[in-house]
């Protein structure tokens, strides 16, 4: 069966200092990979997206970048953290031939004070 | 890219049936429409999926319409455990990978 993991689980960053944020998957090859931030109280705002290595799609200008180094490994990072970059970071994942069935991660809450 | 309008928030009491619509006025032929559940600190955890007429699994139906410009998850009977985030998604091939929820619906369940 397949799964995904995120770590770390919670992280407190001071503001300017780096970030990066881990994403996997098993037991599925060349999956649609996604990584998606939701604000206390709000909803989903895609981030990133990935169709296969080396292969990023951005959705929002800002200070994060992604990065999908192997098949089942993505990565969100930044240099330089603000304030507006605290928030629930969901990893997901997609079958290539996707319908919209995405599979989410536990997720990671980032707190940048 | 289909973009989705759902109620806000719904309230209800246990033992009631609840029917949250989505709004996808612009939605592709290929696409399909897709449901997901979601408790505080936790990811989205898919509820049902459909593309036109009605798909009923052990937790809930959905209801498409011909035109399939909207469509209603039905949760018969709700508990307190159902009080949650229920996003509506709209995607499919055509849209070039990038799946983009909507704001959701607070669902609030009373006893």
């Amino acid at each position: 069966s397949q799964t995904i993991h995120q770590w770390p689980a919670t992280l407190v960053q001071p503001v300017g200092s780096p970030l990066s944020l881990e994403c996997t998957v098993e037991g599925t090859s060349n999956p649609n990979l996604y990584w998606y931030r939701q604000a206390a109280g709000r909803g989903l705002q895609l981030l990133f997206y990935s169709v296969g290595i080396g292969q990023i799609s951005s959705e929002v200008p800002q200070n994060l970048s992604a990065s999908r180094p192997q098949d089942r490994q993505f990565i969100l990072s930044s240099k330089k953290l603000l304030l507006s970059d605290s928030g629930f970071y969901l990893c997901a994942w997609a079958r290539d031939s996707n319908t919209g069935e995405l599979f989410f991660g536990e997720g990671s809450r980032l707190t940048v004070l | 890219l289909a973009k989705t309008t759902q109620p806000i928030s719904m309230d209800s009491y246990e033992g009631q049936e609840v029917n949250i619509t989505c709004s996808h006025n612009n939605i592709a032929t290929n696409d399909y429409i897709t449901w997901y559940q979601q408790f505080p600190s936790q990811g989205p955890r898919f509820i049902i999926q459909g593309y036109k007429t009605k798909v009923t699994n052990e937790v809930a139906s959905l209801f498409i319409p011909a035109d399939r410009k909207s469509s209603t998850l039905s949760l018969p009977r709700v508990s307190l455990s159902d009080t949650a985030v229920y996003y509506c998604l709209v995607g499919g091939p055509n849209a070039g990978n990038m799946l983009t929820f909507g704001g959701g619906t607070r669902l609030m369940v009373k006893p």
